[in-house]
């Protein structure tokens, strides 16, 4: 259980465009879905907590009003980068908190490349 | 959530046991010793948990030392697919999965052929 499909799997685009980023619970229903990004070589960072029906929290130096999310519904979560740059080219994960604090699942990811 | 040590990289030979240490030495007694794995370009996955005794599973086990400050996960015959960056996470026990996970920066095994 605790499946999550993440699309696209990769994009690229220009500077100033936005991009979407999707992440769905197909099994269950998650309230809420943590968001990283992970630059290469690194590690993932948690860059923000999306809950359903109320607003996105965000780690210290995320820009809330660059990365827009939306959790709308309890199965679909999202993630929009508004007027990429291309340091914002990064590889971008979902994961849904569950009851449980083993066996977290995660999105596929998304690699983001800004041109 | 107590601070992890983990080797930067280590390799391999396919067929062979991967073994793969984490220094957990601050960790104290609620905490659960966990090992996700990140297959290049993919999410992480999920692998093993343990709080003090030995863990087995069908993917590796898990092997926490008596006085818990350091464990060992074991892949027994490693395959090329098994190449990966290996994150060793310690997370209290009474924490069940309010926050996100917090990732080290892991050991990144290369299995050879």
């Amino acid at each position: 259980g605790a499946v999550v499909s993440q699309h696209p799997s990769w994009v690229i685009c220009k500077s100033g465009t936005s991009v979407k980023i999707e992440c769905r619970s197909l099994d269950f229903q998650a309230t809420t879905m943590f968001w990283y990004r992970q630059f290469p070589k690194q590690s993932l960072m948690l860059m923000a907590t999306s809950n359903e029906g109320s607003k996105a929290t965000y780690e210290q130096g995320v820009e809330k009003d660059k990365f827009l999310i939306n959790h709308a519904s309890l199965t679909l979560s999202t993630l929009t980068v508004t007027s990429a740059h291309p340091e914002d080219s990064s590889f971008y994960i979902c994961s849904p908190k569950l009851d449980r604090a083993y066996g977290y699942t995660f999105g596929s990811g998304t690699r983001l490349t800004v041109v | 959530d107590a601070k992890t040590t983990q080797p930067p990289s280590m390799d391999c030979a396919e067929g062979r046991a991967a073994n793969l240490p984490c220094n957990h030495s601050t960790i104290s007694g609620n905490e659960y010793v966990y090992w996700y794995r990140q297959i290049h370009s993919q999410g992480p996955q999920y692998i093993i948990h343990g709080l003090k005794n030995n863990e087995t599973n069908e993917m590796a086990s898990l092997i926490i030392t008596e006085d818990r400050k350091s464990s060992t996960l074991i892949l027994p015959h490693a395959t090329l697919r098994d190449t990966a960056v290996y994150y060793c996470i310690v997370r209290p026990s009474a924490d069940t999965g309010r926050r996100a996970l917090t990732f080290g920066s892991g050991t990144r095994l290369q299995v050879q052929p």
